[in-house]
């Protein structure tokens, strides 16, 4: 069985900052570990993923993630938070046994304030 | 550009009607699409995996007599919401996968379903 748990359902950063979204995950297998992100009403998009080989990963928009197996965790950075990172993240887990689906944690929403 | 068309991107139907959304891949052949479902202010439920050719395999607590899903060819699957009801109201996203392993990378644009 696999989980995900996002810390936080709401996120607050001013234009400029530091915006660091958590995400800790349970996996009986190795996992690989996604990042999307949503606009209203729109689908998601990939931001970036894990698989295998460098734990530091980096995606669009700058956004990077660092997998972490020791702490299960597979947090979301960006150094500086831009007024269109105003959206949803959430963070999945797929375990090749599983089927290839994907597991969703419960999404961050990010409001970046001017 | 969009890589997975899903249509209609909002519906509007009266209580004991069925409403059709379709899903399909455009640059690639999807062996699997996924359907969720997306309750407001909510994480993505999976409802079901469609494989073309063979019977859809639900999501336990999805009624599959309710939520039929059909995956006639390589780019083309639809989910048939039948006699819907007021709390079938949700947001409907397909995505696809062309590759085994690695996820399903590319997500349609959803369908707003309303219940009237």
């Amino acid at each position: 069985a696999q989980s995900v748990t996002q810390l936080g359902s709401h996120v607050s950063v001013s234009e400029g900052a530091l915006v660091l979204l958590r995400c800790n995950y349970s996996s009986s297998v190795p996992p690989y570990l996604f990042w999307y992100v949503q606009y209203p009403n729109q689908g998601l998009q990939l931001l970036l993923k894990y698989t295998t080989g460098a734990t530091l990963v980096k995606g669009i928009n700058g956004f990077e993630a660092e997998f972490k197996k020791s702490e299960t965790s597979f947090h979301l950075t960006k150094p500086s938070a831009h007024m269109s990172d105003a959206a949803e993240y959430f963070c999945a887990v797929m375990a090749k046994a599983a089927g290839n689906k994907l597991t969703f944690g419960g999404g961050t929403r990010v409001l970046v304030k001017p | 550009g969009a890589v997975v068309s899903q249509h209609p991107s909002r519906v509007i139907c009266k209580s004991g009607t069925s409403v059709k959304i379709e899903c399909r891949s455009l640059d690639f052949q999807a062996t699997t699409m996924f359907w969720y479902r997306q309750f407001p202010k909510k994480s993505l439920m999976l409802m079901a995996t469609s494989n073309e050719g063979s019977k859809a395999t639900y999501e336990q607590g999805v009624e599959k007599d309710k939520f039929l899903i059909n995956h006639a060819s390589l780019t083309l699957s639809t989910l048939t919401v039948t006699s819907a009801h007021p709390e079938d109201s949700s947001f409907y996203i397909c995505s696809a996968s062309f590759s085994e392993g690695h996820s399903p990378l590319h997500f349609g644009n959803g369908t707003r379903l309303t219940v009237t």
